[in-house]
């Protein structure tokens, strides 16, 4: 079966500090993988989507940015964190563009 | 441009009471729909999904939801509801051939008492 995995579970980080979150899927190949951002008291925004290696769509322009160095790995980056970048971070892959399964999430808190 | 609306953020109920979640969307192409139920601190979990065919959906834990293209609506229902059901229930669309990208509405904490 599919498991898809997310670290850190947790992570406090100041303003300024450069940021690397993981994502990686096991038991699927060439899955469709995203990352969404939820924040506060709000619904899930989309940041990134990639349909392949080295494929990346932003959806929403920002200082965050995202590869996907291998086929079942996603990472999400900042160079610079700011405040409004705290928020929970969620990963999610599907076998196809109508099939998502999400990943436990990364809690960020910038100080 | 699609957009999600649930109309309700916070939903008390008492336990084994019927409940219903409501969710409207706009767009002007078809869409692919659903619900997905989020306990705290954790990821997102896909409850049920309106690809095609019969407009009434079913989950596996007493869920269900019914699309209605003319009200264009997919609200969730449960006749009985337990409190391991308080949580947090997100519904989304879909745009057929855009990438699956979803769009997801702001969310209802369906909070169940005993």
């Amino acid at each position: 079966s599919q498991t898809i995995h997310q670290w850190p579970a947790t992570l406090v980080q100041p303003v300024g500090s450069p940021l690397s979150l993981e994502c990686t899927v096991e038991g699927t190949s060439n899955p469709n993988l995203y990352w969404y951002r939820q924040a506060a008291g709000r619904g899930l925004q989309l940041l990134f989507y990639s349909v392949g290696i080295g494929q990346i769509s932003s959806e929403v322009p920002q200082n965050l940015s995202a590869s996907r160095p291998q086929d079942r790995q996603f990472i999400l980056s900042s160079k610079k964190l700011l405040l409004s970048d705290s928020g929970f971070y969620l990963c999610a892959w599907g076998p196809s563009a109508y099939e998502q399964y999400f990943g436990p999430g990364t809690r960020l808190t910038v100080t | 441009a699609q957009s999600v609306t649930q109309l309700d953020s916070q939903v008390p109920v008492f336990e084994e009471a019927p409940v219903e979640l409501r969710c409207n969307y706009s767009s002007s192409v078809s869409v692919y729909l659903f619900w997905y139920v989020q306990y705290p601190n954790q990821g997102l979990q896909l409850l049920l999904k309106y690809l095609s065919g019969s407009t009434l959906v079913e989950s596996i834990n007493g869920f269900e939801a019914e699309f209605n293209k003319s009200q264009t609506s997919f609200h969730l229902r449960k006749p009985s509801v337990h409190i391991s059901d308080t949580a947090e229930y997100f519904c989304a669309v879909t745009i057929y051939n855009q990438g699956g990208k979803l769009i997801f509405g702001q969310g209802t904490e369906l909070s169940v008492k005993p």
